[in-house]
């Protein structure tokens, strides 16, 4: 596709339960990153793939929080044990190289709730 | 509803008049800079970006400043249209790969 893809683009979860978010970067790019977005509150970091090594995940909340990427290309979110504090727009975004020569491209989000 | 922002700072404009967006980034060793716009429901849309050995850049209808002095960064609209309406995020990179987002002002245009 033209841009970041992300799915699903809702998801609704019982508090305890695992939920895995996926994103689809643009073709060609390198690098891979997790943004979370509370209401009200501005983007914060959570991981940053360059191919399929992450040598940023210091922005996950918690161990409950994990992600992968295969292939150079998609990545998925894994959160465990869902929280209520987890409740967010989680924002996956890529770029071409990834060190600072490109910007960041963003998909459109998954807006989670854990109810 | 709102999905981002409800406590952002406002800034209110007419159609047509100019409008200027500020910014204060913290790292006086960010090296890039970016200007994001964020339609509610949607992801950051990409403005425009300036690397710290200029200090102006023009795009389409906008322009960023950036002062390295103060670590101020500005972005202007021109002509500003109802479609301008959003909230605009500055970020920064301070010489690593993680961006690192200001809080946002949210651009409301009024005919």
């Amino acid at each position: 596709g033209a841009g970041v893809s992300q799915s699903p683009s809702n998801k609704v979860t019982e508090k305890g339960k695992d939920v895995e978010l996926r994103c689809d970067p643009i073709s060609g790019h390198t690098a891979l990153y997790w943004y979370r977005q509370s209401l009200g509150q501005g983007l914060e970091f959570l991981i940053y793939f360059q191919g399929n090594s992450a040598p940023d995940k210091s922005g996950l909340p918690s161990d409950r929080f994990s992600a992968e990427r295969t292939g150079g290309s998609v990545s998925t979110l894994t959160i465990q044990r869902t929280q209520q504090e987890d409740s967010a727009v989680y924002l996956c975004a890529s770029s071409l190289m990834g060190r600072t020569n490109s910007p960041l491209h963003f998909g459109n989000g998954t807006r989670l709730t854990v109810t | 509803g709102e999905s981002v922002g409800l406590h952002l700072p406002t800034l209110s404009v007419q159609e047509g008049d100019n409008s200027i967006i500020n910014c204060a980034y913290s790292n006086s060793a960010s090296d890039y800079f970016i200007w994001y716009k964020q339609e509610s429901g949607k992801g950051p849309q990409f403005i425009i970006d300036i690397r710290s050995n200029m200090d102006k850049r023009q795009g389409q209808r906008v322009t960023v400043l950036l002062n390295k002095t103060v670590k101020h960064l500005s972005l202007q609209i021109a002509a500003t249209q109802p479609g301008d309406s959003a909230v605009y995020f500055c970020a920064e990179i301070p010489n690593t790969d993680k961006l690192i987002f200001g809080t946002g002002t949210r651009l409301q245009v009024f005919p």
